[in-house]
């Protein structure tokens, strides 16, 4: 069975610093990932997926996420935070086989500090 | 990209009344679409899966007869909390996905249901 552990429920960075945002998965199979991006009262915006291919992933708003699968982690990265970033973030494993469907980590929740 | 339109934003109901929520993928055809609700401050749960053209299959601890979804269309799911209760209340969010396949999935802006 598929899941995901979002290791930190809320992240404090300063507008400036680097973004580090921690998922750990387990996957039976080459799962395919997914790092979403929510803010408040919003639908969910996808920010990046791995599906297989190249292991470091680029994303939109300068987000990227490393596929490792060593340490079956895909942490979602940012050099520099900016204010727009504040919102929750979640990391998803979609599930190799029937309907397909995404299981959601807890959600972590980025707060940018100016 | 794919858009998913989710209406409305926000509703308020009585209680003992019925609400539809309505998940319209604007240009593409979907095949699977998802409900799912989620509570202040915490994750997506999914409540239940529809393919067009069949029934849903709905998550464990969920119920069908209160959730009523149908997915007549490519195009169109829609989801109807049945005899509402102030429990129902909750953020509803639809998400479509163009085939079955493990392709990405894209959501809809989601729906603010109070039951008072």
């Amino acid at each position: 069975a598929q899941s995901v552990t979002q290791l930190d429920s809320h992240v404090s960075v300063s507008e400036g610093t680097p973004v580090l945002l921690r998922c750990n998965y387990s996957s039976s199979y080459s799962p395919s990932l997914f790092w979403y991006v929510q803010h408040p009262n919003k639908g969910l915006q996808l920010l990046l997926k791995y599906t297989s291919a190249a292991t470091l992933v680029k994303g939109i708003n300068g987000f990227e996420a490393e596929f490792k699968k060593s340490e079956t982690s895909f942490h979602l990265t940012k050099p520099s935070a900016h204010m727009s970033d504040a919102a929750e973030y979640f990391c998803v494993v979609s599930t190799t086989s029937g309907t397909y469907k995404y299981i959601f980590g807890t959600g972590t929740r980025l707060k940018v500090l100016a | 990209g794919a858009v998913v339109s989710q209406h409305p934003s926000r509703v308020i109901c009585k209680s003992g009344t019925s609400v539809k929520i309505e998940c319209r993928s604007l240009d593409f055809q979907a095949t699977t679409m998802f409900w799912y609700r989620q509570f202040p401050k915490q994750s997506l749960m999914l409540m239940a899966t529809s393919n067009e053209g069949s029934k849903a299959t709905y998550e464990q601890g969920v119920e069908k007869d209160k959730f009523l979804i149908n997915h007549a269309s490519l195009t169109l799911s829609t989801l109807t909390v049945t005899s509402a209760h102030p429990e129902d209340s909750s953020f509803y969010i639809c998400s479509a996905r163009m085939h079955r396949m493990n392709t990405e999935a894209f959501f809809g802006q989601g729906t603010r249901l109070t039951v008072v």
